[in-house]
């Protein structure tokens, strides 16, 4: 059981929209900065938005990333079949002392 | 090209020890604190220990505290975790990954990530 809930899975077809969801509390995504990482099938996790919203050099600008209260979510526009990975969410928790991730959010390009 | 690399997986007896290594490059090693994260076959990421650049500061997942120790020798710009009494639930891919100030903070986030070392406890 993750400390932060991402649905199990997500799609869309190609050029869609779609937003993965991330929900905590005030100890996690209520008072820290939320980051998002990308795994690729058979790869490492790798950063793709950080505090929040931004978005490391050479990550596309379809990725956008928002927080409100004990929520964030990752939206990505303009959706392309390389972007089928899974996402995951993580933060700091000030109760746990210590970095919590979310459990992954499976997203498939139809 | 800022790298981590991580070695020393493999198969080991429930109960017994294994240490991992990350080799960093392309960066000051000792200004960058760094974390170790695990991932079990076919689940999801579980952060489990990080140490600040100066080595001074230690901090661990309440599931691996007091079994795992976490250590870095910055001339060798190398960072370890020394595992023991391991546990079939220690099964993982392990990886290392570099954090984005000094000292362990809330606001840091973990780039890059290494392509990580699989350890298997198992009899």
């Amino acid at each position: 059981q993750s400390v932060l809930a991402q649905p199990p899975s997500a799609s869309g077809t190609p050029g869609q929209r779609v937003t993965i969801s991330c929900s905590g509390s005030n100890s996690n995504i209520g008072s820290n900065f939320i980051n998002w990482y990308q795994q690729l099938p058979g790869t490492a996790p790798k950063l793709v938005i950080y505090s929040n919203s931004q978005r490391p050099s050479g990550v596309p600008d379809r990725f956008s990333g928002s927080k409100s209260g004990t929520s964030a979510s990752l939206a990505i526009s303009g959706l392309q079949s390389e972007d089928e990975a899974d996402y995951y969410c993580a933060t700091w928790d000030d109760s746990l002392n210590g970095r919590v991730f979310g459990g992954g959010t499976k997203l498939t390009v139809l | 090209e800022v790298k981590v690399l991580e070695s020393g997986g493999g198969l080991v007896q429930p109960g017994g020890s294994l240490r991992l290594s990350c080799a960093a490059s392309g960066f000051t090693f000792s200004s960058y604190a760094m974390s170790w994260v695990r991932q079990t076959p076919g689940k999801g990421l579980e952060w489990v220990s990080a140490i600040s650049g100066s080595g001074s500061t230690t901090k661990y997942a309440d599931s691996v505290k007091g079994r795992f120790t976490i250590s870095r020798d910055n001339s060798k710009n190398t960072l370890y975790l020394q595992m023991s009494t391991l546990r079939a639930e220690d099964t993982a891919v392990y990886y290392c990954a570099k954090e984005t100030d000094i000292v362990v903070v809330p606001a840091n986030w973990f780039d890059p990530w290494g392509q990580g070392t699989l350890v298997t406890v198992s009899s």
